[in-house]
């Protein structure tokens, strides 16, 4: 059975922190990792996507991938308040099938 | 752009009883997903289409069947509804070359 693990939470920062997501991987044929956002009541958004090694940023966000250790992570700098929600871990295996975690609910206080 | 189109939106059934959640992308994707999502458990895969005339089983396929219509069209069917089935159901698609998943509204299905 293939699984995405993910710390469910919930976590709390102060506005301005940085919020720190993880998330790891059972199905080592995975090729793309993705992260993406769940506000209450509405569908998820992609915000990152991953395929190697490394770091990726984009903007505030960075998204960090170790194969080796089967691992992804987020990393939200300067959180805002808008930036509370659920956010969900993705893992596409080489048959096409799309996994997500149970995500993390993050709340960032003012 | 209507992007993935779900309906209904909206339903309550009776143990027992069948329905059929449609799912219809204009954007020419080849792979469409039916995920269940339930309180604190993410979102579950029931179903994929990785390409027109194929489907596989996700992680919870039990009590649905599929259909991929043609390339636009994913249907997701309850024979005989359950309360266990009361979750809210997403349908995506996806752009196989860049693998991000887009998704319809969602359907909230609660079964009494």
């Amino acid at each position: 059975q293939k699984e995405v693990e993910q710390n469910s939470g919930p976590l709390s920062v102060p506005e301005g922190a940085i919020a720190s997501l993880n998330c790891t991987y059972s199905d080592r044929g995975s090729q793309s990792f993705f992260w993406y956002r769940q506000y209450s009541g509405k569908s998820p958004e992609l915000i990152m996507s991953i395929y190697s090694n490394g770091d990726k940023e984009d903007g505030r966000f960075t998204a960090q991938l170790n194969k080796a250790s089967q691992y992804v992570s987020l990393l939200i700098r300067d959180s805002q308040p808008s930036d509370s929600a659920t956010y969900l871990c993705a893992v596409r295996g080489d048959n096409n099938d799309m996994r997500f975690g149970a995500g993390t609910r993050l709340t960032v206080k003012p | 752009n209507a992007g993935v189109t779900q309906t209904p939106k909206f339903q309550v059934l009776k143990t027992g009883q069948s329905m059929t959640l449609q799912c219809a992308q204009d954007m020419n994707h080849n792979s469409m997903y039916w995920y269940r999502q339930d309180p604190g458990m993410g979102l579950r895969l029931i179903y994929y289409s990785a390409s027109e005339g194929t489907t596989d089983k996700g992680e919870v396929p039990n009590g649905y069947n599929v259909s991929r219509l043609n390339k636009r069209e994913f249907s997701l069917r309850l024979e005989s509804a359950a309360p266990s089935q009361t979750s809210v159901y997403f349908c995506a698609s996806i752009r196989t070359t860049l693998g991000e998943l887009f998704f319809g509204e969602g359907s909230r299905l609660t079964v009494l």
